[in-house]
C-alpha cells in the first residue's frame, strides 16, 4: 500500500530534550515536506526537500533541522524543543516539485507536546 | 509574496444542500496550481481536487467542483448534495511557479453538516 509513515503519532517531551520524528514514504517520491498545523493558522511549511541531499527552508524553519540521506526518509529533528513547538506535525510527499498536478500525500500526523 | 485567504472559519449546512467554501489567493506568478484538502476529525489530510492556472475548464471530482475565477483570484470549492461525512476542516493550498517547491495553505474552514 502506498503511504507516508510518521512516527511517533504522539509525543510528550520536556524543554530542551532533543527529539526526532521519522517520516518514510514507499512511493519513490522525489519531493518531501514537513508542516506544522496550529489552530487558526492552517498548515505552515517548515522544510522541504526536492531530492536526496537537497533541502531548503519553508516559512517557519527556526528550531528545526532535517536531513535527506535516502530518498524514502525525511526525519524532522528538534535539537532543543521549546513549548512554542507544541503542535501537530505532518510529513508529506509528492512525485516531484512543480506546479503541475503534483498531489501531496500526507502522513497521519504527529501530535507533539513540549512541557 | 504568495498568500491564501479563507474567510469562513466555520459553516453550518443542511444535509443534501450544496455548499461553497471560499478561497482567494494572491500571487504574481503566471503559472500556479491550486489544491483543496479535507481533514476529518480523525486528523488525516485527504486530497480532493486540483486546478491548474492554465486549465481551460473548472476541475470536477465527483461531488466536488472548483469554481475557478482567475481574474478575481478565487478558487472556491463547491460540494454538491452534502453528506454527514463531509463534516470536516477544508484547506485551500497553492503552489506558484517561481517557488514551486514551497506550498502555502489557507487557515481552513470548518464545515458542519446538519442532519
Amino acid at each position: 500500500e502506498a503511504q507516508v509513515t510518521q512516527n511517533p503519532r504522539y509525543l510528550i517531551t520536556v524543554t530542551g530534550k532533543k527529539l526526532t520524528v521519522t517520516c518514510s514514504q514507499n512511493m519513490n517520491h522525489e519531493y518531501m515536506s514537513w508542516y506544522r498545523q496550529d489552530p487558526g493558522l492552517g498548515l505552515r511549511q517548515i522544510y522541504y526537500s526536492m531530492n536526496v541531499e537537497v533541502t531548503d527552508k519553508g516559512d517557519v524553519p527556526e528550531g528545526y533541522k532535517v536531513s535527506r540521506k535516502e530518498k524514502r526518509n525525511f526525519p524532522l529533528i528538534l535539537e532543543s524543543p521549546s513549548p512554542n513547538q507544541t503542535s501537530l506535525y505532518f510529513c508529506a510527499s509528492s512525485l516531484s516539485g512543480g506546479v503541475s498536478k503534483n498531489i501531496q500525500y500526507f502522513g497521519a500526523g504527529t501530535r507533539l507536546s513540549v512541557l | 509574496a504568495q498568500k491564501i485567504t479563507q474567510t469562513q472559519p466555520g459553516m453550518f449546512v443542511q444535509e443534501k444542500e450544496a455548499v461553497t467554501l471560499d478561497c482567494t489567493y494572491d500571487t504574481s506568478d503566471p503559472s500556479y496550481g491550486l489544491f483543496w484538502y479535507k481533514q476529518p476529525s480523525s486528523g488525516e489530510m485527504i486530497f480532493l481536487i486540483y486546478q491548474g492556472s492554465y486549465d481551460q475548464q473548472n476541475a470536477t471530482e465527483g461531488r466536488y467542483s472548483l469554481n475557478f475565477q482567475k481574474a478575481r483570484k478565487s478558487a472556491n470549492l463547491v460540494i454538491s448534495a452534502s453528506q454527514l461525512g463531509d463534516s470536516a476542516m477544508y484547506f485551500c493550498a497553492m503552489r506558484g511557479y517561481s517557488s514551486a517547491s514551497k506550498i502555502i495553505f489557507g487557515s481552513g474552514t470548518r464545515l458542519s453538516i446538519r442532519p
